[in-house]
């Protein structure tokens, strides 16, 4: 079993729909990132999360370290939206481990 | 500021080669993290460096090895390359390891014949 895991694998939304990505982790941490990857492009963090919750823009990430639990969400999606995010979990002590990643399209 | 440099961006390799990576990070930041990325795995950690020491190595082989120099600037080795080394390999840069916002170069894909 991946200490991390993510849902969904992959997720399809109509223009302005609000999309929620999960992920659960096993260990400890000291950060947890999401990331996002867009098709042949490199990768942007887009949050670091060590407790609480963080906006920018669109797009909230939270976190519950009691629950080790972490939310992408995404307000009023848009196509350009579509990549695959990644959630990354740094433990406290040890080697970083990452998500299968949730393929994200929306269509207009 | 310049972000985070990755050379060669591209290179094609045989099998038993040997390749050197290079990665040049943010000015300022002294820790970088090397990952790899294949469509079968996903992404993987190889190695994290601070200030010029190995902080913590992934589950590679010892065909992968890296180094961080005083500028901060960080070099990883593949050697006696297989056909399964095959990906893109990413560095990250950040201020402080573990809990540093993360900045990634754009990768260099190495493919091996």
């Amino acid at each position: 079993k991946n200490e991390v895991e993510q849902s969904p694998q992959n997720l399809t939304a109509q223009e302005g729909e609000f999309i929620t990505i999960n992920c659960s982790y096993s260990v400890g941490i000291s950060a947890l990132h999401w990331l996002q990857q867009h098709p042949g492009g490199g990768i942007v963090s887009l949050f670091m999360l060590s407790s609480g919750k963080k906006k920018h823009g669109r797009l909230i990430a939270t976190i519950n370290i009691q629950e080790k639990h972490s939310s992408l969400h995404i307000t009023a999606s848009h196509p350009r939206d579509s990549a695959v995010y990644i959630c990354a979990v740094y433990p406290n002590a040890g080697k970083s481990t990452f998500g299968d990643g949730t393929t994200l399209t929306v269509k207009p | 500021k310049a972000g985070v440099t990755q050379t060669p961006r591209y290179l094609i390799k045989t099998r038993g080669q040997q390749v050197t990576l290079s990665c040049s990070p943010i000015s300022g930041h002294r820790s970088v993290s090397w990952y790899q990325q294949t469509p079968g795995q996903g992404l993987q950690f190889l190695f994290e460096y601070f200030s010029e020491t190995q902080r913590n190595k992934g589950n590679f082989p010892g065909r992968f090895s890296g180094r961080q120099f005083s500028n901060s600037r960080s070099e990883m080795n593949v050697s006696t390359l297989e056909l399964g080394d095959s990906a893109l390999y990413l560095c990250a840069s950040s201020a402080l390891p573990l809990v540093g916002e993360l900045f990634f170069g754009e990768g260099s894909r190495l493919t091996v014949l």
